[in-house]
Parts: structure tokens; C-alpha cells; sequence
């Protein structure tokens, strides 16, 4: 166990429908991350924030949606989504520096939400 | 050009043998290397830092040549368990945390 746990673990969804990812981390970090792993591709950074707050979206599609509630939550809100969204999304989560952002420790992953829309 | 590159493979390479894998980047702000190990189907853990001086953790050396940006990861007296796709990530000055990750080279060890 790495210590960040996501739900579920595999999701098939409708392109009219409406879920949403969990992740959660016990490891006392401040910074949690959403990527999307499609692929042949590499890890694609989706949603950052560092003491619950967003401090980057990489130009993430409006149907995806985060919400950070606390520093040990993330939740990413899918709705309206394409079959090209069908990917393996992985939360992670490190300890950044307080008030930059700039983290300095290494980023540990979920297991991941497997993803298919149909 | 691609942020970080690296050679798909695959690597299929008996048990016993020394492997080597090349990653170049191309943002000369990186401040920060590591390579992480994936394997198939699971999520992404970190194999190891990099260091300017190079470091080594068992079976595993990693160099950085920050002139050439370039990094390289040796694997030595290769396992069956060593079979994985190994991630060559990159962290930028002021990117606030983030990884680049390259698209991995996969690994096959055989008997």
C-alpha cells in the first residue's frame, strides 16, 4: 500500500452520465494531483493543489471538475465525457513547501481509476 | 521536441544481464530527476532519485549529466522481478511541483 487510495478501481460510464473519482491519502501531505495515463502516452498532468488550493489546471476540458475539500481528499467530477477520456487517472500526493507550491519531496500515486466511456 | 524522451523498447534481456537505459529532456531549467517503475497495469513507484554525483542503491545505478540533459539508469545481475516499464521524470525550477514524465521503457526479463 502506498498510502493514497483511489475509488474505484475500474468505472464504465455513458458519455451522458455523471461519476466521480476519489482519491484519499494518509500520508500527512499537503499537495494532491490528478494525471491521466492514456495509452502510449506519457503521465499527463491534470489538476494540482497545494494546501487545498488549485495552483494549476493544465488546460483540463470543463468535464472534468475537481474539488479538493481537505488535504487528505480530492474528488475529480466527470460529466459529458468522450470515449478519448477512457484512461487510467492516478492521484498522487507529496509535501510541498508551505506557501509556494515548489514541492520538494517525491510524489507517491493510487493505484489508479480505470476508465472507460462508452 | 519532447519534453523528456526515452526508448520505448521493449528490453528483452535474460536473467543475469546488465541493462542500461538513456533519457534525455529537453527544458534546461529541470531541476529535480528521478525514475520510477511501473508496473503493468499498476500505478507508478519511485525506483530512485538522481544525483548530480550519480548515485547507486543495490543493483541500481542511476547518472546525471546535466550538460548533455541526459540520465541514464543501470540495472545489474537482472531479475525476473525487474520486468517493468521504468518512467524517466523530470522536475522543473518554479513548475510548482510538477512532473514531466517521459513515456517509459519497458523491460522484459526472461529466464
Amino acid at each position: 500500500e502506498t498510502g493514497v487510495t483511489q475509488t474505484p478501481r475500474h468505472l464504465v460510464m455513458g458519455m451522458t452520465n455523471k461519476k466521480s473519482l476519489k482519491c484519499e491519502q494518509h500520508l500527512g501531505h499537503n499537495a494532491m494531483y490528478w494525471y491521466k495515463q492514456s495509452a502510449k502516452k506519457p503521465l499527463e498532468l491534470m489538476f494540482v493543489y497545494s494546501l487545498e488550493e488549485r495552483v494549476e489546471n493544465n488546460s483540463v476540458p470543463s468535464r472534468f471538475s475537481p474539488e479538493c475539500p481537505n488535504s487528505s481528499h480530492l474528488f475529480l467530477h466527470l460529466h459529458t465525457l468522450q470515449p478519448e477520456d477512457s484512461a487510467l487517472y492516478l492521484c498522487a500526493s507529496s509535501q510541498d513547501k508551505r506557501g509556494t507550491g515548489d514541492s520538494t519531496n517525491i510524489q507517491y500515486f493510487g493505484a489508479g481509476t480505470r476508465l472507460s466511456v462508452l | 521536441r519532447k519534453e523528456v524522451e526515452q526508448d520505448p523498447g521493449p528490453f528483452n534481456v535474460p536473467e543475469g544481464a546488465t541493462v542500461a537505459f538513456n533519457c534525455t529532456y529537453s527544458n534546461s531549467a529541470s531541476q529535480s530527476f528521478f525514475w520510477y517503475r511501473q508496473d503493468c497495469r499498476k500505478e507508478p513507484k519511485l525506483l530512485m532519485s538522481v544525483y548530480s554525483s550519480g548515485n547507486e542503491d543495490g543493483r541500481f545505478t542511476a547518472q546525471l549529466n546535466r550538460a548533455s540533459q541526459y540520465i541514464s539508469l543501470l540495472i545489474r545481475d537482472s531479475k525476473l522481478s525487474d520486468s517493468a516499464t521504468y518512467l524517466c521524470v523530470v522536475r522543473v525550477y518554479g513548475s510548482q511541483g510538477n512532473l514531466i514524465f517521459g513515456k517509459g521503457t519497458k523491460l522484459s526479463v526472461k529466464p
